[in-house]
């Protein structure tokens, strides 16, 4: 079975500190994705990884930054943290080669941004 | 721009009843629909998955239709349990490694 995991289930930061949410999968999956979920706003795509060092912007890229040195693992950002930044944060990884594969989440990490 | 859109918003139903929730979306051009389920506080867990190929897919006591000339898809769940009480999400992909998720249907099955 997938496994994706994240770092940390619950996370509390003071605004203005450097928050790191990782990201692990274990089914060597090229692509890698960040969502953010909101009451009233479902989920929303923040960055996307097509392939080690590879990026892309999702809908709401602002605020957050990635890394992806290594394949299996997905580094979201957020380099100043806003009170605005408070919420559930998903990551997701599914097989390469198109599409049409199924994506696969991890438990989630509610921050709170005090 | 893809919309999906799910409606009830919430639903709650007596254990034993069979029930659909729906799901539509404005793009036809669709490669796969992936049906969710999300316990509160917690991860989406992939139910099933109907390439734009297939009509259906079949899991247990959950059958997904999908209807791409009408932009429909539905999850029938068949005799429901109190366990099945969880917000269910439907996303659609379409010529992008991006899914476009509706804001779910939260049901709840009363014992």
């Amino acid at each position: 079975d997938v496994k994706v995991t994240q770092s940390s289930r619950y996370l509390v930061k003071r605004t203005g500190e450097k928050v790191f949410l990782e990201c692990v999968q274990d089914m060597d999956h090229e692509n890698m994705f960040w969502y953010r979920q909101d009451p009233g706003l479902g989920l929303r795509l923040i960055y996307f990884s097509y392939d080690v060092k590879m990026k892309e912007k999702g809908d709401i890229p602002e605020g957050y930054s990635v890394s992806r040195e290594k394949k299996e693992r997905f580094s979201l950002i957020l380099e100043s943290a806003s009170t605005n930044q408070t919420s559930m944060y998903l990551c997701a990884s599914s097989s390469g080669g198109g599409p049409s594969y199924e994506q696969y989440f991890g438990p989630g990490t509610r921050l709170t941004v005090t | 721009k893809q919309e999906v859109t799910q409606i009830p918003a919430a639903l709650s139903v007596p254990e034993g009843e069979n029930l659909v929730l729906n799901c539509s979306f404005t793009d036809s051009a669709i490669y796969n629909l992936q049906w969710f389920r999300q316990d509160p506080g917690k991860g989406l867990t992939s139910l099933l998955l109907i390439q734009s190929s297939q009509r259906e897919q079949t899991s247990g006591r959950l059958n997904a239709s999908l209807d791409k000339s009408s932009g429909r898809s539905t999850l029938y769940i068949a005799a429901s349990q109190p366990g099945d009480s969880a917000t269910y999400l439907c996303c659609f992909q379409g010529g992008s490694e991006k899914l476009v998720f509706g804001k779910g249907t939260k049901l709840t099955v009363n014992p």
